[in-house]
């Protein structure tokens, strides 16, 4: 079983949609957790950062952690073509001094206008 | 410049031949790493370097070989590659070392091995 598990994809959704992203995990000592956003041709791109559980909100994006249940999720509102990209889940335990951050695989998301 | 450069963005390369991938940070951070993604794959950690420090090699076979000489500036040298060694070639930086410290990328170095 992989430690982190994100659906490939594509996931196609029409331009003003809501972007629903999430990512599975089984390791329980994650605390930290972050999205990063991938387009073509660059490298990832730190969207969000969160520690434990909640929700937190930035723009148009809002991350939302469920430890209980091991997943964690990633809403984009009035989405954009410009949101285009793949989407990338990373998160890291306390115990991890030297920043060993887990990866999901990442979901491609297509906005289409 | 601002964030993370790296160089050059596209290299193709024989498994004979010695290259070196190059990164340079501008964000004042002390930690910097190199990382390799695949296709449909989570990025692999490859090495981790603190205060120009060592402190993880992630099990990386030995025809990859990182130097840093300084805080800011982090290379990979590589020799005798593989073609399974296709991939592309991350380099990020933190303020510091630490799971609570978010990473910034590079737009990475598409190697490609003939």
């Amino acid at each position: 079983q992989k430690e982190v598990e994100q659906d490939p994809g594509p996931l196609s959704v029409p331009e003003g949609a809501i972007v629903s992203l999430n990512c599975t995990y089984s390791n329980s000592a994650f605390q930290y957790f972050m999205w990063y956003r991938q387009y073509s041709r660059k490298g990832p791109e730190l969207l969000m950062y969160t520690y434990s559980s909640g929700n937190k909100e930035d723009g148009r994006f809002t991350a939302q952690v469920d430890k209980s249940s091991k997943y964690i999720s990633l809403f984009i509102r009035d989405s954009q073509p410009s949101d285009s990209a793949t989407y990338l889940c990373a998160m890291s335990a306390e115990t991890d001094s030297w920043g060993k951050f887990q990866f999901g695989a990442g979901t491609q998301v297509v906005v289409t206008p | 410049e601002t964030g993370v450069t790296q160089t050059p963005r596209h290299l193709v390369m024989g498994m004979t031949n010695k290259k070196s991938l190059k990164c340079e940070q501008h964000l004042g951070h002390n930690a910097m790493y190199w990382y390799k993604q695949s296709a449909k794959k989570p990025l692999e950690l490859m090495f981790v370097y603190n205060f120009k420090e060592q402190t993880e090699n992630n099990s990386v076979p030995s025809r990859f070989s990182p130097e840093c000489p300084n805080s800011s500036h982090l290379f990979l040298h590589l020799h005798t590659l593989q073609p399974e060694d296709s991939a592309l070639y991350l380099c990020a930086s933190s303020q510091r070392t630490g799971s609570n410290q978010p990473q910034h990328f590079g737009d990475g170095t598409r190697l490609s091995i003939l």
